[in-house]
């Protein structure tokens, strides 16, 4: 069960927006509109931003939006804030009996 | 307030046994599908097993395959992992997730806060 390709790592500045990428395969992020991002501050718990894709759980800012093409999910968080400084993680339903895989994880650095 | 406790980590032999607990609160436990999602230290996150919400569809990474049996019950609000045949590469911070689903384990909402298990001679 290889894990979905996500950068190691991305920054950007207060204000501005930036994306992280999610590549898997046609037999998960290309298959199923089952894409999930997760944020994960030092010495937390996960914590949901984006699941089926595009949809946002209440209380997580609009700031935080998903999208796919194709085998590619993304994540865009627009005017940055100090306090999304995290990592990032994108996990990807596969069907059967097989569960679900993440990615590698992005770690996103606010400058 | 919706909460997961896991308990039951601890420092284990290679090769020995142990039995994680995960006890839900806040939310209608036996509604959803429930899952094991562990990560190695300055690791990623892996998922290791979930089960429906019924406890009749079981789901296992090829890794755990044959070693963990994922089992819950919804009377005591409470998921279980029974983890066998321990080794080093099972060493990890072990977070109970509830899934936004009654069947499989397309999202997961709700985290628990980890229980570390430490495999170790």
């Amino acid at each position: 069960q290889s894990a979905l390709t996500q950068p190691a790592s991305v920054s950007g500045s207060p204000g501005q927006s930036i994306t992280i990428s999610c590549t898997g395969t046609s037999s998960d992020v290309g298959a199923y509109d089952y894409v999930s991002w997760y944020q994960q501050h030092p010495g937390k718990a996960p914590k949901v931003m984006i699941y089926d894709v595009s949809d946002r759980p209440s209380g997580v800012s609009n700031r935080f939006s998903g999208s796919k093409s194709g085998n590619t999910a993304s994540l865009t968080i627009s005017g940055l804030q100090a306090e999304d400084e995290a990592d990032y993680y994108c996990g990807s339903y596969r069907g059967g009996n097989t569960g679900v895989v993440f990615g590698g994880g992005t770690k996103l650095t606010v400058l | 307030e919706v909460q997961l406790l896991e308990s039951g980590g601890g420092l284990i032999q290679p090769g020995g046994s142990l039995r994680l607990s995960c006890e839900a609160s806040g939310f209608a436990f036996s509604s959803y599908a429930m899952n094991w999602v562990r990560q190695a230290p300055g690791k990623g996150l892996e998922w290791v097993s979930g089960l429906s919400a019924t406890g009749f569809g079981t789901f296992y990474a090829d890794s755990v395959k044959g070693r963990f049996t994922i089992s819950r019950d919804n009377s005591k609000n409470t998921l279980y992992l029974q983890m066998k045949t321990l080794s080093a590469e099972d060493t990890a911070l072990y977070y109970c997730a509830k899934a936004t689903s009654g069947y499989d384990s397309r999202a997961f909402d709700i985290w628990g806060q980890g229980t570390m298990v430490s495999v170790s001679s």
